[in-house]
């Protein structure tokens, strides 16, 4: 029962350039979304999706891209990569009626 | 607006000592579900409770209780005997009925000594 995998766990780029976060459930569930979690500043909505083919900004959306073809993906990209950037990324998944499910997060680092 | 304050930053307990973790929320909306979770050394994030807006009973779960008052919005978060386990970050969070726009507080950082 694999819940929400996202990939790579640990990444580092150099400022400029891009990259892709991937993450995947395997629930089934409607919603997803992406934080940062930043020191002191709790979890931060990035991007969110309330099914496939329907995205919207969360929080913080400066900087990322999203899309969701499918109900089981939803990849976030960094279109150049800037070290205000540097954080930890978590994926979500959920539905009415249940708690956020977590992915393992990715912690990114641009220099 | 929406809004999750966890004023106590850090907090440092010796094993077996009780705690409590503060959560003050702000919102307009009548029906909204608060929740906790908890972020250990590994990093990853442990969903502990969901309480809807309509439901003020307060919870226990093992040494884990949770104190849901509206009137003062807050929902905070109390470890009875307290074990180097339970060091962790805690995050108390919120988002509207129908809505999974979640926000998150800024997290407490529970330190239990041995």
């Amino acid at each position: 029962n694999a819940g929400v995998t996202q990939t790579p766990k640990f990444q580092v780029l150099k400022t400029g350039q891009s990259m892709t976060l991937q993450c995947a459930q395997d629930m089934n569930h409607e919603y997803m979304s992406w934080y940062r979690q930043d020191p002191g500043m709790g979890l931060r909505l990035i991007h969110y999706s309330v099914g496939a083919g329907i995205t919207d900004q969360g929080e913080v959306p400066n900087g990322y891209n999203v899309s969701r073809s499918t109900t089981e993906d939803f990849p976030l990209r960094l279109l150049s990569a800037a070290p205000s950037q540097t954080s930890v990324y978590f994926c979500a998944a959920e539905t009415e009626g249940t708690e956020a499910f977590f992915g393992q997060g990715t912690r990114l680092t641009v220099v | 607006a929406q809004k999750v304050t966890q004023a106590q930053t850090e907090i440092s307990v010796v094993e077996k000592e009780d705690v409590t973790l503060d959560c003050v929320y702000e919102t307009r909306d009548t029906t909204y579900y608060l929740f906790w979770y908890k972020q250990p050394p590994s990093g990853e994030l442990v969903f502990l409770i969901r309480r809807n807006s309509f439901d003020e009973q307060n919870e226990i779960s093992g040494r884990y209780s949770w104190n849901f008052q509206k009137s003062t919005s807050s929902f905070n978060f109390t470890i009875t005997a307290s074990q180097v386990v339970d060091s962790a970050v805690y995050f108390c969070a919120l988002n509207k009925w129908g809505s999974f726009k979640t926000i998150f507080g800024a997290g407490t950082r529970l330190f239990v000594k041995a």
